[in-house]
């Protein structure tokens, strides 16, 4: 498909586990962004990937998130020593370009996780 | 420190009436904003954006209007259809935010009733 894949759609793992998700963008699209959202509320700003070269990554929470994009394509984002309070749909989006007027960000399904 | 906020969590109309959903932001160095749709167990889609130095951006049945002294912004939806019921977030973004990160509300869900 041309739109931008997350995998796996599902993810149910213990306290204390490692979990990677998986991100595929459109093709072409230089910038990666990664967002997290929790029941009730709107994607929260994670992390921004420009080429190869993670350009933002205020939004990390802590130590135990990290993301790469290694081939400035597909980017894993990956959790340490999950928490309960880690569960969330964690959502993966492309653009263009950097975000901007003209280069809205282009969203995947997600991957909802949960941390038992 | 929210700084795009919807307070409405939720909205419901009737078929071919107009729907308006509204939004509040603080940084004034905002200088775009975007709506995007959700449906369940989808991600969020793209749906009207406008430049803070306009106030009106019209795209077919949907409109976004700009207050930048208010600081407010509102989605409005003529006439809605029963395909229109999702969840719709406004997002802003602009000079402060490096790669133009985009700041979510927390949603409103609309609902049309037949």
């Amino acid at each position: 498909g041309a739109g931008v894949s997350q995998t796996p759609s599902n993810k149910v793992t213990e306290k204390g586990k490692y979990v990677e998700l998986r991100c595929d963008p459109i093709s072409g699209h230089t910038a990666l962004y990664w967002y997290r959202q929790s029941l009730g509320q709107g994607p929260e700003f994670l992390i921004y990937f420009q080429g190869t070269g993670a350009a933002d990554d205020s939004g990390l929470p802590n130590d135990r998130f990290f993301a790469v994009r290694p081939e400035g394509s597909v980017s894993t984002l990956k959790i340490q020593r999950t928490e309960r309070g880690d569960s969330a749909v964690y959502l993966c989006a492309s653009s263009l370009r950097g975000a901007g007027l003209d280069s809205p960000l282009h969203f995947g399904n997600g991957t909802r996780l949960t941390v038992t | 420190d929210q700084q795009v906020k919807q307070n409405s969590p939720s909205l419901s109309v009737q078929e071919g009436r107009i729907s308006i959903l509204n939004c509040d932001y603080t940084n004034s160095m905002f200088d775009y904003f975007l709506w995007y749709k959700k449906y369940p167990a989808e991600g969020p889609t793209f749906l009207i954006s406008i430049s803070s130095i306009k106030d009106k951006n019209e795209d077919g049945r949907f409109t976004v209007f700009l207050n930048k002294s208010a600081k407010h912004l509102s989605l409005h939806i003529v006439p809605s259809q029963p395909g229109d019921s999702a969840v719709y977030f406004c997002a802003a973004s602009g000079v402060g935010n490096q790669g133009g990160k985009l700041i979510f509300g927390q949603g409103t869900e609309l609902s049309v009733k037949p």
